[in-house]
């Protein structure tokens, strides 16, 4: 099966600065690759996604790239501001001949210092 | 204008004592899914409906079950219990098969055993 692996585990940066979180995937069948943010106790909310036959989206102050040669993805967020502080998870997800669920990432906990 | 919503949002069970929880969706998604999230873990794929298409992952323990009686519900049966079953159970939607369709999340179900 798929095996997500994220890093790093905690980020801490300075307000204002960039964070960038790294996602390796292992199945080169996957083909879907969501972000989500956690606060705690909330559900996940996707930020952004990507698919396969893209390599890199934007939204605002998020960014997404996709390396299907290599197999990782980028997760880059600028200008970063408090209310960024919490769990992001990368996930990935696959074609399978059917529905799919999401292997996610173990999860990086981004700190935005004042 | 709640689209996945989940019952109870705080279950106490005791340990061996049958528990289901309940999912239920207004977006006439095709696909019903349950993960399981413990304390600063990500989210781990239970099993999954495509419509009545039930697909269970190979390490999900024989000890939880699910049932989807029509498109809008969901439910979780956990059959006995133990204490390392505490943990968030969150119930997600998509439009499409082959992971191609975002995933909506509800709330989630906090777990407790005693």
């Amino acid at each position: 099966g798929e095996n997500v692996e994220q890093h790093p585990s905690t980020l801490s940066v300075q307000e204002g600065d960039s964070a960038v979180i790294k996602c390796t995937y292992s199945d080169s069948a996957s083909n879907y690759f969501p972000w989500y943010k956690q606060e705690l106790g909330k559900r996940p909310q996707l930020i952004i996604d990507i698919r396969s036959n893209v390599g890199e989206k934007k939204d605002q102050r998020i960014a997404v790239t996709l390396n299907k040669t290599a197999k990782h993805f980028s997760l880059h967020i600028t200008e970063t501001q408090p209310e960024d502080s919490a769990v992001y998870f990368c996930a990935a997800s696959g074609t399978g001949g059917g529905a799919d669920g999401l292997t996610f990432g173990k999860g990086t906990h981004l700190i935005i210092q004042p | 204008d709640a689209m996945v919503i989940q019952n109870p949002r705080y279950q106490v069970t005791q340990f061996g004592k049958p528990v289901t929880l309940s999912c239920s969706q207004t977006l006439n998604h095709n696909v019903m899914y349950w993960y399981q999230q413990k304390s600063s873990q990500a989210p781990k794929l239970l099993f999954h409906y495509y419509d009545k298409d039930f697909n269970n992952e190979a390490d999900t323990p024989d000890n939880f079950q699910s049932r989807r009686p029509n498109t809008s519900f969901c439910f979780l049966d956990i059959r006995s219990p133990g204490l390392g079953d505490a943990a968030m159970y969150l119930c997600a939607t998509s439009r499409n098969s082959q992971g191609q369709g975002e995933q909506y999340f509800g709330p989630g179900t906090r777990l407790t055993v005693t």
